[in-house]
């Protein structure tokens, strides 16, 4: 079973500061996802890495893939209120060879208050 | 273009009674799964449907059953409802594809309370 665990699970932070999240497994990934939710919707994709060691940015966010395609990072610069929210990791599983299925496995996400 | 939609958006029922979701996918996506997340927690994966068949399963006991219509459209049902069953159902649609790494597009959930 892969299993996701991110770190830390809530995180409250004044506008301006820097934060990082932590998506850490024992599996290797074929790719990690990070998604986005806020209250009463569903997750938004914000980014998929793919290559390990693969950096991305999205702004003023910046998303990390390890060598070992184990793990990831999300890195906020200046956070603002707009980026309160959960943020979950997820990687899918194959379901066959053919990948004719799969499945998402979520992290246990990190729940983010900016504040001003 | 409308993207994945789910009803009722809110529910409330009680212990031993049965519920039947709704999703409808996102246009052009044939694939659709189903997670359940229950509150402060991720999303866990319940079941996946392509072409009116499950395809793949999460452990979830047999009292969770689905059915894809041909219009691609998608119900999940959950009978002898217990307490634990409160959380957020959502709906992920996508297209096909043979490498499953196609973006997940989730619908905005139905929540299920049951008292």
């Amino acid at each position: 079973t892969q299993l996701l665990e991110q770190s830390p699970q809530f995180l409250s932070i004044q506008e301006g500061e820097n934060l990082t999240v932590y998506c850490n497994s024992s599996s290797v990934f074929s790719s990690l996802q990070w998604y986005r939710q806020e209250p009463g919707e569903g997750p938004v994709l914000l980014v998929t890495v793919v290559t390990g060691g693969e950096v991305k940015k999205l702004k003023r966010l910046t998303f990390q893939f390890g060598d070992a395609r184990k793990d990831s990072s999300l890195h906020i610069t200046a956070a603002q209120p707009g980026d309160t929210g959960l943020y979950l990791c997820a990687g899918p599983t194959l379901y066959q060879i053919t990948g004719t299925a799969s499945k998402l496995t979520f992290g246990t996400g990190t729940r983010l208050q900016v504040t001003l | 273009d409308a993207g994945v939609t789910q009803s009722p958006t809110h529910l409330i029922k009680t212990r031993g009674q049965q519920v039947t979701l709704r999703c409808s996918p996102k246009s052009g996506h044939d694939t659709v799964s189903w997670y359940q997340q229950a509150l402060g927690q991720g999303p866990q994966f319940i079941f996946q449907y392509y072409e009116e068949e499950e395809r793949q399963r999460g452990n979830f006991p047999d009292r969770f059953s689905g059915h894809q219509f041909p219009n691609y459209s998608s119900e999940l049902n959950v009978n002898a409802l217990l307490l634990g069953d409160s959380a957020l159902y959502l709906c992920a649609s996508r297209p096909f594809s043979g490498l499953g790494q196609e973006t997940q597009y989730f619908g905005p959930g139905t929540r299920l309370l049951v008292l």
